[in-house]
Order: structure tokens, then C-alpha cells, then sequence
């Protein structure tokens, strides 16, 4: 069964820092994967996707995230922290042929000025 | 391209009452999928709708049901309401068998039951 773990609820940083924000999946077969934001009061938006073409995958605002099978994690990054990265971000996972998509239990970051 | 809109917006019921959500896809999508997010709780999947059939549901007991209209939209219908049915209700969309491709979410209705 597929699940995914995300490292830490909360995550802080200083206004320029790099941002990590971590994630580890668990799938039976090649998955697809996911990191979505969530802005307060609003649903989630779409950042970036892995669907097993290069392993490092670039998204929006800045962010990227390589995929690494022998580790099992999609760690999510950005060079510099800009305070309107401040936001909920969730990792999830879909088997490749599954119809239902995991989501891991979110991490919230904080940019301090 | 209007994006997935969810009706209402906030919604207060008293335990026991019955409760109505609304999604409408986005214009050409025809899988419709259904989350709860309870505080602390993360995203719980309750049901997936493609074509008008409902493909799938999570782990919610049978008191949350829904259904899929023609025209896609759907809604997502809760009830017997409980105090533990608060949270924020997303709805979100893709094409059919494109899940894989990720999906669009509305903004959600915010069920509050007191």
C-alpha cells in the first residue's frame, strides 16, 4: 500500500535561506508524486509533479524536487525563502495505474523577515 | 478557464441536520474526487466520481454519500451530522485516467457543525 511521511509539521527559515521540506513515500510500484500548497482559506495548488521522466523536477514559484528511488524521498527545495512562500505544503503519492491519491499529513512553513 | 468552484463557501448545521456541498470541474474534466480536511488531520480521501459513476469512496462510513450530474458537477451530501464532520471540504478535478497528471482544487466549504 502506498503512504507518505512528510518530516516535520512545522518548518521555519529566514527571509533568503534555503527552504527544505521533506518527504518519504512508500509504493509497490514506479509512483507518481506530488507537492501541492495551500494558502490560508484556500484549496491546494499544484507545485510540481513526478511522473518518471527526469528526476529532478522544476515547479512553480521557484521550487523543485528531485526524486530519489534509493532513498524513497521527494524532497521538496528552494534557494531562497521569500516571505510569500509562507504556506502549508503536502506531499502525495499516486501508484502508477491507482486511482486514489495519498497526501501526507503537511508541513507548514514559516519565513521569517 | 473558470477553475473548480465549490458552493457554499461556509456552512453552519446542528448536529443531526443534514448537509449539501457543491462542485462544479473545471470545463472538460469528468473525474471528480472529494476530501475532508479535519484540523490536524491531514487530507482524508472520501469519494471519486468519473462519468457519472462512483468509481471509488474512502474509509467514511455510509452516512457521507454523493453523486455525479451529467454536466459533471457533483455533490457531496453528509448526513446525520456530527460534531467531528467539521472541516474543510475540498473537491478536485482531473480528466479521466489523468489523476497521474495531478489534480485542480476549489477552494473548499467550510462545514462547521455545532
Amino acid at each position: 500500500a502506498q503512504s507518505v511521511t512528510q518530516l516535520g509539521s512545522h518548518v521555519s527559515v529566514s527571509e533568503g535561506a534555503l527552504v527544505l521540506l521533506r518527504c518519504n513515500y512508500s509504493s509497490s510500484v514506479p509512483p507518481y508524486l506530488f507537492w501541492y500548497v495551500q494558502y490560508p482559506n484556500q484549496g491546494l495548488q499544484l507545485l510540481l509533479k513526478y511522473t518518471s521522466a527526469a528526476t529532478l523536477v522544476k515547479g512553480i514559484n521557484g521550487f523543485e524536487a528531485e526524486f530519489k528511488k534509493s532513498e524513497t524521498s521527494f524532497h521538496l527545495t528552494k534557494p531562497s525563502a521569500h516571505m510569500s512562500d509562507a504556506a502549508e505544503y503536502f506531499c502525495a503519492v499516486r501508484e502508477g495505474g491507482g486511482f486514489k491519491t495519498i497526501f501526507g499529513a503537511g508541513t507548514r512553513l514559516f519565513v521569517k523577515a | 478557464e473558470a477553475g473548480v468552484t465549490q458552493s457554499p463557501t461556509h456552512l453552519i448545521k446542528t448536529r443531526g441536520q443534514h448537509a449539501t456541498l457543491r462542485c462544479s470541474p473545471i470545463s472538460g474534466h469528468t473525474s471528480v474526487y472529494w476530501y475532508q480536511q479535519a484540523l490536524g488531520l491531514g487530507l482524508q480521501f472520501l469519494l471519486w466520481y468519473d462519468e457519472g459513476e462512483e468509481r471509488n469512496r474512502g474509509n467514511f462510513p455510509p452516512r457521507f454519500s454523493g453523486r455525479q450530474f451529467p454536466n459533471y458537477s457533483s455533490e457531496l451530501n453528509v448526513n446525520a451530522l456530527e460534531l467531528e464532520d467539521s472541516a474543510l471540504y475540498l473537491c478536485a478535478s482531473s480528466l479521466t485516467g489523468q489523476g497521474s497528471s495531478g489534480y485542480t482544487f476549489g477552494s473548499g466549504t467550510r462545514l462547521t457543525v455545532v
